[in-house]
Order: C-alpha cells, then structure tokens, then sequence
C-alpha cells in the first residue's frame, strides 16, 4: 500500500521563527492536504491542494503540491506559541470508490515563546 | 454550521464486551469515513460510506468490526468482543462529495480504553 513519509519528526523552535515540514510518498496522489491536530482533539483541516505544482495560502501557512504529485511542503512563517500541535500531511487519489486519505506520521512542533 | 460530532468522547469496555461509536456528519454532508488513530501514529483509515451503502472497506479488520450509515441516525462503527488492541482513538470524518472539494472533515473523535 501506499507510504507516506514526513518530516521531520518534532521540532523545537523559538516564537517568530518559520517552520518547514515535508511529505513524501512512494507513489502519487491527486489531492494533498494538511492538517493540525491539538491533544484530544480531532485533526482540523489547514490546507487543500488538488493540482500539482499548485501554492496555496491561509494566513501564515503555505503549502505546494510537488511537480511530480508524490510530494508537498508545509510552511508557516512568523511562528507563534498557538502554532503548537502536531501537523499531519495526508494524501488522496481521488476517484472511483477510492476517496480514503492516507497519513503521514505526523511533526509535532513545540513553540518556545 | 454545526460540526462533525461524535459520541461518547471516550469509551471504557472491558475484553470481550462490545464499542459502539457514533457518528454524525456535517449538515449537507453524506459521506462518512471512520479513521483509528493509535497513540503516537498517524490517522489509519477503516472504512467509507454513504447513506446505506458501504462504498470502500479495505481497511476494516476482517473479524469483530462492521460499520454502517442508516437512511436515518448517524453512522455507527461497532466492534465486538474487544480486546486490548483495540484501544485506540477513532475519529469520523464527513465530506460533500460536491463540485471540486473533496475535504475531509473530521470530528473530535472517540477515545476507546479496554480494560
């Protein structure tokens, strides 16, 4: 099946600070998006990209759909401490009865103020 | 707009008894899909439905667990006789399905602890 491999792991930055994180997937998807997750919550949806090459902002955060679909970045610039959370990429093929979004393990990020 | 919601917030059962989670999508919303997260992981995906149809079911276990999406109620993700593998937190997510958007929308999820 399907991997996806994100990074890095956790980071530790100080507050105002940018933020980088990365997907990448043994094999191609048609949508990326991008999620944020709090303790006990539910991931809450930050981004969607559904063309490769696409760059899409929300406020502070950007994010691209790699050129060859098995990739995409997530930035958020000027970091502040409620950015925390863990941040996960997930990716979707689209089509058919085959709508199911295959995860990343997650970047936890911890905001220093 | 009301969310996705999901109850109970969090589950107690001891081995061999049965979890039943709920679900309710988003208003508008007719497409559930029902995620397992285990701690420290990412988000597996289980099952997708729509009202009274199991769409994709590839990543159910094939014994003691079984969901359904009534014409009315919400979605329901049932597991019986759990074990402590079970233990984990299952999250539901809804979509439109409609026009290009085809984002997930995922509830706070049901925290399932056996005993």
């Amino acid at each position: 099946g399907q991997q996806l491999n994100q990074s890095p792991q956790s980071m530790f930055i100080q507050e105002g600070e940018d933020v980088s994180m990365n997907c990448t997937s043994s094999s191609i998807f048609n949508t990326w998006l991008w999620y944020k997750q709090d303790p006990g919550e539910g991931p809450v949806l930050l981004i969607a990209l559904y063309k490769a090459g696409e760059l899409t902002s929300n406020g502070r955060l950007t994010a691209q759909f790699g050129i060859t679909r098995k990739d995409s970045f997530l930035n958020i610039s000027a970091s502040i401490p409620s950015d925390v959370g863990i941040y996960f990429c997930a990716g979707q093929l689209r089509g058919g009865s085959n709508y199911k979004l295959t995860f990343g393990k997650g970047t936890l990020l911890t905001v220093n103020p | 707009n009301a969310g996705v919601m999901q109850n109970p917030r969090h589950l107690v059962r001891r081995r061999g008894q049965e979890a039943r989670l709920r679900c309710s999508p988003m208003k508008g919303h007719s497409h559930v899909y029902w995620y397992r997260q285990l701690p420290e992981e990412g988000l597996k995906f289980m099952v997708y439905l729509q009202k009274e149809n199991i769409i994709d079911e590839s990543g159910m276990p094939k014994e003691r667990f079984s969901a359904e999406f009534p014409k009315e109620g919400p979605s329901i993700l049932r597991i019986q006789q759990v074990v402590r593998g079970d233990s984990a937190a299952y999250f539901c997510a809804s979509s439109p399905i409609t026009g290009p958007s085809y984002e997930q929308y995922f509830g706070p999820g049901t925290r399932l602890t056996v005993t």
